[in-house]
């Protein structure tokens, strides 16, 4: 069964600084997608990044980027020169073609950035 | 802009008494979802509806339903809440079914935050 690992409950970082925040994943599919989500304290589900499991190359979005190593099943974020509006929840999520379009969920992070 | 509204944002209900939450979206994606995310949990799919093709989760409880009257909105029933139905119900679009690819991301509503008395 897929299954998505996001094994820091909380991270804390101070404004400017890169910080990485952790998944794993599991899927028997070789097909498969990997998602970022930001969830602010209003609830809303924001989309970060995208990676395709064929993908050759690490996806970047802006101060955003995906470091994906597929041996070893993880799917990074890296945040670089965090700001104070980036402090919120983030979802690690899989899709495969069992999965079909259904997003799996890793638990999250809380990311706390300070002045 | 195109988005997903979900209606209303707060909905405090007694136990037992039926409670509906409505969700519209303007993207005229094919796909709409509905999860439930308990505090300090990852969401939760209950169910989801391609075009008219309604799809329930194995462990979705049958208190909840859903109806897709049109393209545009998708509404949840929760029969008899109980306490442990307290959440936040997100709701979200995809133009497509293939969840593997970028381009069929999905977008997320506000969310409905249901109390539960």
């Amino acid at each position: 069964a897929q299954k998505i690992t996001q094994t820091q409950p909380g991270m804390f970082v101070q404004e400017k600084e890169a910080v990485t925040l952790d998944c794993t994943y599991d899927t028997s599919d070789p097909s498969y997608g990997l998602f970022w989500y930001k969830q602010p304290s209003s609830g809303e589900m924001i989309f970060l990044i995208y990676q395709g499991s064929y993908d050759q190359q690490n996806a970047t979005e802006g101060r955003y980027s995906l470091n994906f190593q597929k041996a070893r099943k993880s799917a990074n974020l890296v945040i670089s020169a965090s700001q104070l509006g980036d402090s919120a929840m983030y979802f690690c999520a899989m899709s495969d073609n069992q999965a079909g379009t259904a997003l799996i969920f890793g638990k999250g992070t809380t990311l706390s950035v300070s002045s | 802009d195109a988005m997903v509204i979900q209606n209303p944002r707060y909905q405090v209900t007694q136990f037992g008494k039926p409670v509906t939450l409505s969700c519209s979206q303007t993207l005229n994606h094919n796909v709409m979802y509905w999860y439930q995310q308990k505090s300090s949990q990852a969401p939760k799919l209950l169910f989801h509806y391609y075009d008219k093709d309604f799809n329930n989760e194995a462990d979705t409880p049958d208190n909840f339903q859903s109806r897709r009257p049109n393209t545009s909105f998708c509404f949840l029933d929760i029969r008899s809440p109980g306490l442990g139905d307290a959440a936040m119900y997100l709701c979200a679009t995809s133009r497509d079914l293939t969840g593997v690819s970028g381009a069929n991301v999905l977008t997320f509503g506000a969310g409905s935050r249901l109390t539960v008395l």
